[in-house]
Formats: structure tokens, C-alpha cells, sequence
């Protein structure tokens, strides 16, 4: 299993520009999430899903969008990239059993730089 | 979901346990206590996490008090691979995860 892989490692946008961060897993889990980390902070959530054709807001999530199609993939958007953007993003997943949060697996991370 | 608090750093000696202390005064009755741990700028790893009682697996001990507003990561014999930034995470089944800055801890050869 490669369990969580993030694509690309690294990018640089200009503003104003769009992009896909891509997620994928092949653990089978339910539930997949979004964070940013900005220098010297913890992460913050942005997005999450629970299953195929459900997401749902995190604490961060302006300027963001994703979309889940089916189990394994959850692709975060940027439409218009700002500056203030700039930050390392991890996709992370888990099980997900209503009420029973389970661990989560974190993917290496995207780093991406917004000129 | 309860907020945490953690010293910012500590240090431990290779071979030696090193115990990292978290606050959840707060916590309420359905969050569990996690921890996870970020190594350089990769993406962070789970170690262990409880309810109430007392947890261990082949990473860590996690001690939770009686009254669970306070809880004690332990890596019985540290190694220079250990260092590493440690989060204490309370988190119920919403998965909404609030990560302060962590406890760096410095394991020294």
C-alpha cells in the first residue's frame, strides 16, 4: 500500500493563477481532510470528506474548494491563488465510523509558494 | 473541542525516557486524547491515543489522569530519530483536530 500520496511536492504560483493539489489513498478509508501549515504553527483543517459525494467546510476554508468523486481521491482547488496562500498543505484519511474518531495517516506533504 | 497545552520544548538524553506533558482541563467527556508527532517538515504520524484509561503500544505509553484534564506522552528509550515536533490533540468523532504549536523535543546523543 502507498497509503497517502499528495501531488506535486512543490509549486510555485503566481497570483491570480489556479491549481489542484492532488490526494489520493488506497487504505479504503471514508474519511479524507485538508490542512494547511503555516511556518511555526500546527495545522489547520480546511476541508473534509466523509464519503464519495459528501464534503464539508474545516475551520480555514475560504478560497478553497474540493470535490469527491469516489473513495480514493480528493483534489483541493484553488481558484484564484493570493499570497497569503502560500503554506504547506497534508491531505490526511481515516476510517470513519460515526462518533469514533480513528487515526489519521497524513500524506508527505505539497509546499506550495504564491508570488 | 478542547484546546490543549503543551511546554514549547524539551530536552532527553539517548536511552533515557522522555515523558511530554499535556493540559486538557477542559476536555469533555466524548473527546479522546491523541498524539501525533511531525519529524522535520514531513506530514504528522500518529502515536497513540485514549479515552481514560491508560494506553500503550510499540511506540508510547499514554498516561491520562483520573479526572482526564491532564495527560503524559512516554517514549521509554528515546533515540536521536525521536526528535521531532509532539502534538496533543483532544478530538471527539467530528475529526475536527485543533493543533497548537506542539512540544519540540530534542533527544541529545
Amino acid at each position: 500500500n502507498a497509503g497517502v500520496t499528495q501531488t506535486p511536492k512543490f509549486h510555485i504560483l503566481k497570483t491570480g493563477q489556479s491549481m489542484t493539489l492532488q490526494c489520493a489513498q488506497d487504505m479504503n478509508h471514508g474519511y479524507l481532510s485538508w490542512y494547511r501549515q503555516d511556518p511555526g504553527m500546527g495545522l489547520r483543517r480546511i476541508h473534509y470528506s466523509v464519503a464519495a459525494g459528501i464534503t464539508d467546510k474545516g475551520e480555514v476554508p475560504d478560497g478553497y474548494n474540493v470535490s469527491r468523486s469516489n473513495t480514493e481521491d480528493f483534489p483541493l482547488r484553488l481558484e484564484s491563488a493570493a499570497p497569503s496562500q502560500t503554506s504547506v498543505y497534508f491531505c490526511a484519511s481515516s476510517y470513519w465510523v460515526k462518533d469514533y474518531p480513528y487515526e489519521q495517516y497524513f500524506g508527505p506533504g505539497t509546499r506550495l509558494t504564491v508570488t | 473541542d478542547a484546546k490543549t497545552t503543551q511546554p514549547t520544548s524539551m530536552d532527553c538524553a539517548e536511552g533515557r525516557a522522555a515523558n511530554l506533558p499535556c493540559n486538557h482541563s477542559t476536555i469533555s467527556g466524548n473527546e479522546y486524547v491523541y498524539w501525533y508527532r511531525q519529524i522535520h517538515s514531513q506530514g504528522p504520524q500518529y502515536i497513540i491515543h485514549g479515552l481514560k484509561n491508560n494506553e500503550t503500544n510499540e511506540m508510547a505509553s499514554l498516561i491520562i489522569t483520573e479526572d482526564r484534564k491532564s495527560s503524559t506522552l512516554i517514549l521509554p528509550h528515546a533515540t536521536l530519530r525521536d526528535t521531532a515536533v509532539y502534538y496533543c490533540i483532544a478530538s471527539s468523532g467530528t475529526y475536527k483536530y485543533i493543533f497548537g504549536t506542539g512540544t519540540r523535543l530534542k533527544v541529545l546523543a
